[in-house]
């Protein structure tokens, strides 16, 4: 069973800040997703991730996979309350393309 | 355009009782997930539908759990008997192609509380 964990667990920052997130595998990922879930719904899909090393942005976040692809962070910069959420990162692994497995996510909240 | 629709958004229901959750997916798309959120566990997947055929049902806890898809843009999941340890968030997701070539859009959830 491949387990992702993500760290912090919980992060509680003022508006204008800046954060790292991050999500770690012991096994190499065939792709990685992140997504963002607010409260009373489901989960959003932000970016997705297949090359090593990749970096991709999304106004304020940034989104990097590591050259190894057993890892990812997400960085936002300024962050706002609208930000607020849980981040969840998620993977598929080689020879098990059919399931994506989440991470146990990281909760920001952002205060004025 | 609709998103995933779920039914109910909340049920509260007695230890024993069967329960099932309903999801229309989005039209056209032919993958659909059946996710199960706690606390504890985080997201996780119970079973994935590809064409209206399940794919990938590891996931599904035991046997008091199934899952229906008898339509492209139909599908239950219900609980028989429940259980306290069944109170999670359900959530229903589609997508046009599984994982990696096209986007998952998740419903809203069903709420379900086992007392």
């Amino acid at each position: 069973t491949q387990l992702l964990e993500q760290s912090p667990q919980f992060l509680s920052i003022q508006e204008g800040e800046n954060l790292t997130v991050y999500c770690n595998s012991s096994s190499v990922f065939s792709s990685l997703q992140w997504y963002r879930q607010e409260p009373g719904e489901g989960p959003v899909l932000l970016v997705t991730v297949v090359t090593g090393g990749e970096v991709k942005k999304l106004k304020r976040l940034t989104f990097q996979f590591g050259d190894a692809r057993k890892d990812s962070s997400l960085h936002i910069t300024a962050a706002q309350p609208g930000d607020t959420g849980l981040y969840l990162c998620a993977g598929t692994f080689t020879g098990t393309a059919s399931k994506l497995t989440f991470g146990t996510g990281t909760r920001l909240q952002v205060t004025l | 355009d609709a998103g995933v629709i779920q039914s109910p958004r909340h049920e509260v229901t007695e230890m024993g009782q069967e329960v099932t959750l309903r999801c229309k997916p989005i039209s056209g798309h032919n993958s659909l997930f059946w996710y199960r959120q706690t606390m504890m566990r985080g997201l996780e997947l119970l079973i994935y539908f590809n064409n209206n055929v399940p794919i990938d049902d590891s996931g599904m806890p035991e046997d008091r759990f199934s899952a229906k898809m008898p339509n492209a843009s139909f599908s239950t999941l219900k609980i028989q008997p429940s259980e306290p340890r069944d109170s999670a968030v359900y959530f229903c997701a589609s997508s046009l192609r599984g994982y990696q070539e096209s986007t998952i859009y998740f419903g809203e959830g069903s709420w379900l509380t086992v007392v």
